[in-house]
Parts: C-alpha cells; structure tokens; sequence
C-alpha cells in the first residue's frame, strides 16, 4: 500500500526566515510526486512534479527536490503570501485503471509572520 | 476555460437524505476523481473515472455511488447520508498527456446532522 507522510504538521516562520518541508513516502513504484499548496476555503493548485531521484524544480521562492524516499521542498526568504498548505502526493507506477490515482499526505500548515 | 467546476458549494443535509454533488470540467480530460478533505487525514480517494463508461472505486469508496456518461461531467450521488459523509468534497480532472497532472475543483463543504 502507498504511504505519505509529511513533517512537520504545521510550521510557523518570519519572514524571510528559510525552512524546509519534509514528504517521506513508501510506494511499489513512482511514477510522479506531486507538490501542492492549498489556500484556505480552496482546492489545491499544483506547484510541482518531479520524477526520478535527483531531480529538482523551482519557482518563486520555492524549490522541490527528490531522493529515493522522500521529498523537500525548500522556501527561501519566505513571504506571508507564502502561508498555506503544503501537500505532497505520489502516483505509482501501475498499468489498467489506476493511472490517474494520487495518494496525499496530510499536509503542513505553513504560516509566515511578517 | 472554467477548469474544474463543482456545485454546490456548501450543503447542509439531515441523516438518511440523499443528494447529488455535481462536477463539470471543460479541458476534455479523460481521468476524473472524487476525494474527501477530512482535518488531519489529507485528501482520500472516494471513486475515479479512466473515461465515459468507467469507473472504479478507491480507498473510501462505501456510501457513495458515481456515473460517468459524459467526457465533462463525473457525478457523486450520496443515496442516505450519515454524520461520518461530514467533510469537504474535491472533484479533480487530469490527462496524461498532461504529465497527470490533477486540477481541482473549489470544493463542496457537506454537513450532515
């Protein structure tokens, strides 16, 4: 069975205080990790997907990284705009039917202080 | 281009009442899915859809029925809601040809008493 779990649940920075967040997953095979923030009262938006061991993206003030057993994403110099929830997901490598299934962790609740 | 849209967007129900949650996307995306949003418990799987004409179920699918008769359109039919359906409702649509990438809906926030 496919597992998320992210750290820390909720995370309370400065502005412009760096940080990190963690995703560690267990999964037969990947196919895609997916990062997402979510605003309150909102569905998530897509931030990043990121495939293979090693690969990294960026945008803004964030940066995603990926190992075989687990995810980063890193803010720089974050902004209160930056407050949110951060969810992380896997897809599997699976034939058939279940191509289009994610598996989520319970996020981490971001809040930024200006 | 609307995206993913999902109606209604909040919905109080007494337990045992039935209804229907609606979700339309407009990109002509083959895959669709439904999750619920519960506090502390990330988003699960309820049902997904590959095309019109199928669907399976995924990790909480029990209470819940959907249909699949149109490309845009991906239905979630609760036939006699209980205090455990309580949760926020996230319909979302992807293609592979798009990476899989999921785009969500704005929610259904569903209380039931």
């Amino acid at each position: 069975e496919d597992q998320v779990t992210q750290s820390p649940e909720a995370l309370r920075l400065q502005e412009g205080e760096s940080s990190s967040l963690n995703c560690s997953y267990t999964v037969s095979g990947l196919r895609g990790l997916f990062w997402y923030r979510q605003d309150p009262g909102k569905g998530p938006e897509f931030l990043f997907t990121l495939y293979s061991a090693g690969e990294e993206k960026e945008k803004e003030r964030l940066k995603a990284t990926l190992t075989k057993k687990e995810s980063f994403l890193h803010i720089t110099a974050p902004k209160p705009e930056d407050s949110a929830t951060y969810l992380c997901a896997v897809q599997a490598l699976s034939g058939g039917t279940s191509y289009g299934k994610l598996t989520f962790g319970q996020g981490t609740i971001l809040t930024v202080h200006p | 281009n609307a995206g993913v849209t999902q109606t209604p967007k909040f919905q109080v129900l007494k337990t045992g009442q039935s209804m229907t949650l609606q979700c339309a996307q407009d990109m002509n995306h083959e895959y669709m899915s439904w999750y619920r949003q519960d506090p502390g418990m990330g988003l699960r799987l309820i049902h997904y859809s590959v095309g019109a004409g199928i669907t399976d179920q995924g990790e909480v699918p029990n209470g819940y029925n959907v249909s699949r008769s149109t490309t845009e359109d991906f239905p979630l039919r609760l036939l006699s809601a209980a205090p455990s359906q309580t949760s926020v409702y996230f319909c979302a649509s992807s293609t592979p040809t798009g990476g899989n990438i999921q785009y969500f809906g704005a929610g259904t926030r569903l209380s039931v008493l």
